[in-house]
C-alpha cells in the first residue's frame, strides 16, 4: 500500500524547456511534503519543500506545488538544465517534528541539450 | 561542509554472513534514519532513532536484521544471515527536530550485493 505516488517512471525533457514531475498521496495525516534529487553513486539531496498551509513554493528554478483537496503536488523547473538530470524523490511526513519522510518510487528526468 | 559519512561503499559478501554498515551523523543531529533503495520498492524506511532510542523499526525484517546506536556519533545495521534480496542501496540519514525543517541529509550510501 504506496501511500506516496510517482506514477511516472521517466522523464524526457528538451533545455531550456519546463519540467513537471507529479506526485500524489493517499494519506490526508500528511502535512509537509518535500522534494529530493539523487544522481548516480550519491545520496539523496534536498531539493524544496513545502507546508500544507502553502499552495506554493518557490525557490530559484524550482516551484513546487501543492493541491491539498486533490492530494496532489507537482515540482516544476524552468528552465530545465542537463545538470537536472536525475532521478526525484517526493516525500511526506505527518509533520515537522522529526518524523519519517515516506518516499515515492522516483522519477528519473532527463534534459537533453 | 557537513556530511553523513557511511561505510563500507560497497560490500560483496556470500549467503548466510553478517553484515554490518556504518554510518556517522552529523554532529548535533538528534535524528538518525536507515532506508533501503531497491528497484522494485523505491526508498524504504527500515528504521529510525531519536536521540539514540529507537523510535520505530517496523519495516525492518526482525529475524535478520538489526539496527543500534552505541553513540550520538555511531549508527549500525546488521544483517544476520544475510540473503541475496538483501541486496540493495542502504543509505543512513540524519537531522535536527525544529522549525523551519530543511528535511533529512543523506549519506552516499552502502551497496550491499549478497551472492
Amino acid at each position: 500500500d504506496q501511500q506516496v505516488k510517482q506514477n511516472s517512471p521517466s522523464l524526457s525533457v528538451q533545455e531550456g524547456r519546463i519540467s513537471i514531475l507529479n506526485c500524489d498521496y493517499t494519506n490526508s495525516m500528511f502535512d509537509y511534503f518535500l522534494w529530493y534529487k539523487k544522481y548516480p553513486a550519491e545520496g539523496p539531496t534536498f531539493l524544496i519543500s513545502i507546508s500544507s498551509i502553502k499552495d506554493k513554493n518557490e525557490d530559484g528554478r524550482f516551484t513546487v506545488f501543492l493541491n491539498k483537496s486533490a492530494k496532489h503536488l507537482s515540482l516544476h523547473i524552468v528552465p530545465s538544465q542537463p545538470g537536472d538530470s536525475a532521478v526525484y524523490f517526493c516525500a511526506a511526513t505527518p509533520n515537522q517534528a522529526g518524523t519519517a519522510l515516506i518516499f515515492g518510487k522516483g522519477t528519473t528526468l532527463s534534459v537533453s541539450s | 561542509d557537513a556530511r553523513v559519512t557511511q561505510t563500507p561503499r560497497h560490500k560483496v559478501t556470500e549467503m548466510g554472513q553478517e553484515v554490518t554498515m556504518r554510518c556517522q551523523p552529523i554532529l548535533g543531529h538528534n535524528t538518525v534514519f536507515w532506508y533501503r533503495q531497491t528497484m522494485m520498492q523505491g526508498l524504504e524506511l527500515l528504521a529510525y532513532f531519536r536521540n539514540r532510542a529507537p523510535l520505530d523499526d517496523s519495516g525492518m525484517p526482525k529475524d535478520r536484521f538489526s539496527a543500534e546506536m552505541p553513540d550520538a556519533t555511531l549508527a549500525t545495521l546488521k544483517i544476520q544471515p544475510s540473503e541475496p534480496r538483501d541486496s540493495a542501496v542502504y543509505f543512513c540519514a540524519s537531522g535536527l527536530v525544529g522549525n523551519p525543517f530543511y528535511g533529512y541529509t543523506f549519506g552516499s550510501g552502502t551497496r550491499l550485493t549478497v551472492v
